[in-house]
């Protein structure tokens, strides 16, 4: 059974720009969680996803956004691209209606210029 | 803050010894889970605890759980090179969000 894929792996942005990253699922899962990840804040929750609908949000500015296809992969966007954004966007599926256990793609490493 | 905390923050060992490492959290829980992370990938679960467990096993990871100080240990027992990670906690709180703690960084020397 194939992993969480993120597309891309790797991409480097200007200042000013917005950025789509992609996550498909393992086959199945329904519940796609979107984390940001940098050295200084660690591991911070930006949205989860179930059925295609945004059933839990983080403390991230309207910048951010996401939403989740029926077959239910997921994209999250970021606009108006901010030095502080450069980070490795993580994206988690599972299975169970409740959290349960996350299965994580190798990330989306953005860094912004 | 959406952050549990871990700690250490960091632990430096032998190859072959125990590593231990620790993680507190503030509210009642549905689960409380454990996931590796090497260095720039994605995190990998290693085992999930529920709330009206204590302990758990699975290999050589030993897990507690105590609801009372809202704290939870990881046992790594005779520590290997490829344990070298960062390992963090995810408590699964009633709404089915986790919270995540910062993360131990756990070195393993040859």
């Amino acid at each position: 059974k194939a992993g969480v894929t993120q597309t891309p792996r790797y991409l480097i942005k200007t200042r000013g720009q917005q950025v789509t990253l992609s996550c498909s699922p393992i086959s199945g899962h329904r519940s796609v969680s979107w984390y940001q990840q940098t050295p200084g804040q660690g591991l911070q929750f930006l949205f989860e996803y179930f059925s295609e609908t945004q059933r839990n949000k983080g403390n991230f500015p309207g910048r951010f956004s996401g939403r989740q296809f029926s077959n239910s992969r997921s994209e999250m966007n970021v606009s108006t691209l901010e030095l502080g954004d450069s980070a490795l966007y993580l994206c988690a599926s599972s299975l169970a209606d409740s959290a349960g256990e996350l299965f994580f793609g190798e990330g989306s490493r953005l860094t912004v210029l | 803050s959406q952050q549990g905390e871990e700690d250490p923050q960091a632990l430096s060992i032998q190859e072959g010894e125990n590593a231990t490492m620790n993680c507190s959290y503030k509210t009642s829980i549905n689960n409380l889970q454990w996931y590796r992370q090497n260095s720039g990938r994605g995190l990998v679960h290693l085992i999930l605890i529920r709330s009206n467990e204590r302990e758990k096993h699975s290999g050589r990871l030993r897990v507690t759980l105590d609801t009372s100080k809202k704290s939870s240990s990881l046992l790594i027992t005779a520590s290997r090179a490829a344990d070298t990670a960062s390992y963090f906690c995810a408590t699964e709180e009633s709404n089915y969000q986790l919270i995540w703690g910062a993360g131990t960084k756990l070195i393993i020397k040859p």
